[in-house]
């Protein structure tokens, strides 16, 4: 069974532009959650989907969004990159319910300049 | 608030036996997980709690105390591949939100 993947693996931007973000769930995974990893903060929660709904959200400002498709596949996009930003974007995916195990996929690592 | 400790760091000796604290205070609790993630990898889930005691699982064990808002992360025979950075995480909600801790980096020494 593929694992989840993540696509670009690596971005660099500068401050002003957007960016989107993508991730692809494990097979009859139905909910997607992304996270966003700095040294300073560690792993903090932006939101997850659950077919196609938004479940929960994350404190970030609204500058954050994402999407899910039909398919489970999910994306994410950043408006008005700061440098704050710069991170490494995981995504992670599980079956249903928060008693499922999260799958996180490689992630992608975004630079900001 | 929600707050999940634990320490930064740690360093064990190879084949020795190291735990690895995490206490939290969280709105809600449906269940604990550890996971590992070497530099520049993504976590990779280790253990699951959702109800008190030790569940073991080869070499890596791991315990909860729902009332006291506990859990540790046993490993022993350390290997260096153990070097890695260790991340408590709660689930509060319905939902597949975790929180996690900021994670503690083992360094395994020969």
């Amino acid at each position: 069974k593929a694992g989840v993947t993540q696509t670009p693996r690596y971005l660099i931007k500068t401050r002003g532009q957007q960016v989107t973000l993508s991730c692809s769930p494990i097979s009859g995974h139905r909910s997607v959650s992304w996270y966003q990893q700095t040294p300073g903060q560690g792993l903090q929660f932006l939101f997850e989907y659950f077919s196609e709904t938004q479940r929960n959200k994350g404190n970030f400002p609204g500058r954050f969004s994402g999407r899910q498709f039909s398919n489970s596949r999910s994306e994410m996009n950043v408006s008005t990159l700061e440098l704050g930003d710069s991170a490494l974007y995981l995504c992670a995916s599980s079956l249903a319910s928060s008693y499922n195990e999260q799958f996180f996929g490689p992630g992608t690592r975004l630079t900001v300049l | 608030g929600q707050n999940i400790d634990q320490p930064t760091e740690m360093t064990a000796t190879e084949g020795a036996i190291v735990q690895i604290n995490c206490t939290y205070q969280t709105s809600g609790f449906n269940g604990l997980f550890w996971y590992q993630q070497h530099a520049g990898e993504a976590p990779t889930f280790l253990s699951y709690n959702v109800l008190d005691g030790l569940e073991e699982k080869g070499r890596f064990s791991s315990f909860l105390s729902r009332s006291k808002g506990y859990s540790y992360l046993l490993l022993k025979e350390l290997q260096m591949k153990d070097s890695a950075s260790y991340l408590c995480a709660v689930s509060g909600g319905a939902t597949n939100k975790l929180i996690f801790g900021t994670g503690t980096l083992l360094a395994v020494q020969p």
